[in-house]
């Protein structure tokens, strides 16, 4: 069963500051794996997406890793900012374009 | 433009009711998805629309009814829901017509949060 495992669950951490999350996945195919940043009720929005052959791929403040290998991907962000408080989804696609797995998430809240 | 358009925002329906939920994107993107979301939960795909033409449905109940009337639009019929199908709806849209990553890219929409009483 293809399966998506985001940690930590959630995050609370200061202005300024710098943080990790982590995914991992037990997905085949694999095809990609994208980031996504969903606030509160509102639609996902995409920050980054990597095929296996990518290590790693930056947007602003945002950088995601992949290793392929131990199927392991993080995403760094850097210099947080309130407006960064947000759910953060991993998800996998598998073969089709269709199908995608999502991770259930790592909430996380930048505060003063 | 990379704007998925939904309305209404928030809906409130008995479940006697019949209502639609829109979805509108100008991209030129040939593929579009539904999905369902409860609160603190990963999306879950509902249907999926390729060139107009319904390609996935991942057992969806009856009693929502998609339909894609052209390229740039896509409905979600409602009719007798029951009080769990509460949930934040998403559209979303993709390139679609091959494997290329460009293509497959799903952009999401805001969303209709409904709420069935």
């Amino acid at each position: 069963k293809n399966q998506v495992e985001q940690s930590p669950q959630s995050l609370i951490i200061l202005e300024g500051k710098n943080c990790t999350l982590q995914c991992n996945y037990t997905v085949s195919p694999f095809s990609n794996l994208r980031w996504y940043k969903q606030d509160t009720g509102r639609g996902p929005v995409s920050l980054t997406i990597m095929t296996f052959s990518e290590n790693t791929k930056s947007n602003g403040r945002y950088t995601a890793t992949l290793d392929a290998d131990t199927k392991q991907s993080s995403l760094h962000i850097t210099a947080s900012q309130l407006s960064d408080s947000a759910s953060y989804i991993c998800v996998v696609q598998t073969g089709t374009a269709s199908k995608l797995t999502f991770g259930t998430g790592t909430r996380l809240q930048v505060t003063l | 433009d990379t704007e998925v358009t939904q309305t209404p925002k928030h809906l409130v329906m008995g479940m006697t009711n019949k209502k639609s939920l829109k979805c509108e994107q100008h991209m030129g993107h040939r593929a579009m998805y539904w999905y369902k979301q409860k609160a603190k939960k990963p999306p879950e795909l509902m249907f999926v629309y390729s060139y107009e033409k319904l390609s996935i449905n991942e057992s969806v109940p009856s009693r929502f009814s998609p339909e894609c009337p052209n390229s740039s639009l896509l409905n979600l019929h409602l009719h007798a829901l029951q009080p769990e199908d509460s949930a934040l709806y998403l559209c979303a849209s993709s390139q679609g017509g091959g494997s290329g990553l460009a293509k497959n890219i799903q952009y999401f929409g805001a969303g209709t949060r409904l709420s069935v009483l």
